[in-house]
């Protein structure tokens, strides 16, 4: 099984709305990701999680709140968003964060987000 | 800086010809390169990868050559279908994290 699912698959959402964005991945991966793609652009890379810790947060603002409850799920809390927010996110996990083994990192479908 | 880009933004071909998508990359230092296929309105599903200590990996209907010279990587795909139609993505490892950094995307076109 190399699924990551993520909820729900689109969101519409005011300025003033809290809501979250949910992934999850049953693969054992100890490294997860979340990632922000514009239209007709390449993803990129928004916080990184290893081993349940937060190792990475590429300077994003934090209306964006990233969770790691435990090693199989990955939250994205939202609040008070800009309509610049809108955007795909994508959750992606990969078998080791370290220097050794796999770095292939697998994607969930992405939450379509839309900020009013 | 380090960046990772791609030499076409669009690429159409017939099908069953073969295709060809071209990425380079700016830091010598990197030591693994991913591609990925992305359909509209799907996430980046892996097609194939490469470590730096190879020049060429072969998949299904699918080669990565990676050129470390010349800092260049090419997705080769066989007899092109339909269903191969979508946005290319190249990736090269940012960190020991293990966190991608994604040059700009080709779409691939395949005309019947």
């Amino acid at each position: 099984d190399t699924e990551v699912t993520q909820t729900p698959k689109h969101l519409v959402m005011g300025m003033t709305n809290k809501k979250s964005l949910k992934c999850e991945q049953h693969m054992g991966h100890r490294a997860m990701y979340w990632y922000k793609q514009k239209a007709k652009k390449p993803p990129e890379l928004m916080f990184v999680y290893s081993y349940e810790k937060l190792s990475i947060n590429e300077s994003v603002p934090s209306r964006f709140s990233p969770e790691c409850p435990n090693s199989s799920l990955l939250n994205l809390h939202l609040h008070a968003l800009q309509p610049e927010d809108s955007a795909l996110y994508l959750c992606a996990s990969s078998l080791s964060p370290g220097t050794s083994g796999s770095y292939e990192q697998y994607f969930g479908p992405g939450t379509r987000l839309t900020v009013t | 800086g380090e960046s990772v880009g791609l030499h076409l933004p669009t690429l159409s071909v017939q099908e069953g010809d073969n295709s060809i998508i071209n990425c380079a990359y700016s830091n010598s230092a990197s030591d693994y390169f991913i591609w990925y296929k992305q359909e509209s309105g799907k996430g980046p599903q892996f097609i194939i990868d490469i470590r730096s200590n190879m020049d060429k990996r072969q998949g299904q209907r699918v080669t990565v050559l990676l050129n470390k010279t010349v800092k260049h990587l090419s997705l080769q795909i066989a007899a092109t279908q339909p269903g191969d139609s979508a946005v290319y993505f190249c990736a090269e490892r940012g960190g020991s994290q293990g966190n991608l950094i994604f040059g700009k995307g080709t779409k691939l076109s395949v005309k019947p």
